[in-house]
């Protein structure tokens, strides 16, 4: 089974309007992490924003917030008023307690129509 | 800090020929993490260092692919020999320690092309 599930693979929204980008996670282990990290064109991968498993708010940076359900394992990102400079691929990303190494999803490429 | 540095930003190579990456970590990160993204396959992790140790290698494609980590500020990732089906995206990334609330920090990658 997939870990990290990312269901939209193209996404296009007007400037300025908020956007979410859609992320369902499958684990066992009580204790993860969640993250968010974009992909621009240039190809670095830029952290986003994270969200621990027992935290009980969801986690704000700026214009991202993560919509974080934990009873449906789902942890989608939320954009608020998008710019140019947002069109980028996003990745969400998990990290289990009990290992180390991170599981991605497929991405989503987000285009940001002026 | 300057973060994860790699190097050569760009390669390009023949078939056949060795290719070796490089990468520099952030100082005091534990763990260190070759991944590999291509359009068809995502990002895929090919091994993971803890402490300079290879603890996980299980990604690796084949025996061409090989990597080393002498110390704790640098790590080799080389291919011999190389075929067209290794150009790709190559992320080296960095984590301080053990523990789910801890994150990457990804290098700017090496685009690797084999002609």
């Amino acid at each position: 089974a997939q870990k990290i599930t990312q269901t939209q693979p193209g996404m296009f929204v007007q400037e300025k309007e908020a956007v979410t980008l859609d992320c369902t996670y499958d684990t066992s282990d009580p204790s993860y992490g969640l993250f968010w990290y974009k992909q621009p064109s240039s190809g670095e991968m830029i952290f986003l924003i994270y969200q621990g498993s027992y935290d009980q708010q969801n986690a704000t940076e700026g214009r991202y917030s993560l919509n974080f359900q934990k009873a449906r394992k789902s942890a989608n990102l939320v954009i608020s008023a998008s710019q140019l400079g947002d069109s980028a691929m996003y990745f969400c990303a998990m990290r289990e307690h009990s290992g180390n190494q991170f599981y991605f999803g497929t991405g989503t490429s987000l285009t940001v129509i002026p | 800090d300057a973060g994860v540095i790699q190097s050569p930003r760009h390669e390009v190579t023949e078939m056949g020929q060795e290719v070796t990456l490089r990468c520099k970590p952030i100082s005091g990160h534990d763990y260190l993490f070759w991944y590999r993204q291509t359009m068809m396959r995502g990002l895929e992790l090919l091994i993971y260092f803890n402490n300079n140790v290879p603890i996980d290698d299980s990604g690796m494609p084949e025996d061409r692919f090989s990597a080393k980590m002498p110390n704790a500020s640098f790590s080799t990732l080389k291919i011999q020999p190389s075929e067209p089906r290794d150009s790709a995206v190559y992320f080296c990334a960095s984590s301080p320690r053990q523990g789910y609330h801890y994150g990457y920090t990804f290098g700017s990658g090496t685009r690797l092309t084999v002609v």
